[in-house]
């Protein structure tokens, strides 16, 4: 069964910097595109950052480009964001997920259950 | 503003029909595969359709998607109090290098 357990929220200040963890298990890990998505309090979703099966190649949305930087370990099954010059707009729950990617078929078929990011003084 | 464009919410009574419309342009929902996904309340989203029509293992055949052009729908047929949720869709999108979702669907069983 396929897990994604997100760690590293919490409560940063303004200008501050945090990373967050996904723990993944259940599949070859790497043998899946991954991605962050992220959901601000009672607003709706918004796709953050993707990355390839090597890490070779990620894309950002615009909003965190030069501030944010997924990443991946392979051999830790574990995917990455590093979030620097954190802003109060970047305050949302943040989930991971697996991004399948073949052909041009895309979508997220699993999602982990989140971790809380707050950017507050 | 959310690129793909979603109605805020939609409503019917117990065992009736719901249909959600997504409408985004030529480079996400015109040249790729839409997927939907719901959001129970406090829960993580969950994969409904993908590659337009397609459903995953232990989805109910009351889910349904389709396309048309610059345009994708999600039908749910026997509304249940269960189906309560936000729905979102979403799509590459091939000029931007992007992922685009939907504003998101709240749906009513009233």
């Amino acid at each position: 069964e396929v897990h994604l357990v997100e760690s590293g929220g919490g409560l940063v200040q303004p200008g501050g910097s945090l990373r967050l963890s996904c723990a993944a298990s259940g599949f070859t890990f790497s043998g899946y595109w991954m991605s962050w998505v992220r959901q601000a309090p009672g607003k709706g979703l918004e796709w953050v950052a993707i990355i390839n099966l090597d890490g070779t190649a990620k894309y950002t949305v615009d909003s965190v480009k030069g501030r944010f930087t997924i990443s991946r370990d392979n051999a830790k099954n574990s995917l990455y964001l590093l979030m620097n010059s954190l802003r109060a707009e970047d305050t949302a729950f943040y989930y991971c997920a697996r991004f399948y990617a073949s052909g041009w078929h895309y979508y997220f078929d699993y999602w982990g259950q989140g971790t809380l990011v707050t950017v507050s003084s | 503003q959310s690129v793909l464009t979603q109605p805020p919410s939609v409503s019917a009574a117990p065992g009736q029909k719901v249909t959600i419309s997504c409408s985004g342009s030529s480079s996400d929902i015109g040249n790729n595969y839409v997927s939907w996904y719901q959001q129970l309340p406090g829960t993580a989203p969950k994969l409904l359709i993908y590659d337009n029509n397609k459903r995953p293992s232990g989805i109910p055949d009351r889910f349904s998607g389709s396309k048309s052009g610059t345009s994708a729908t999600l039908d749910i047929t026997g509304l249940q109090t269960g189906d309560e949720a936000d729905y979102y869709c979403g799509a590459w999108d091939s000029s931007l290098t992007n992922w685009v979702f939907g504003g998101g669907t709240k749906v009513t069983v009233l």
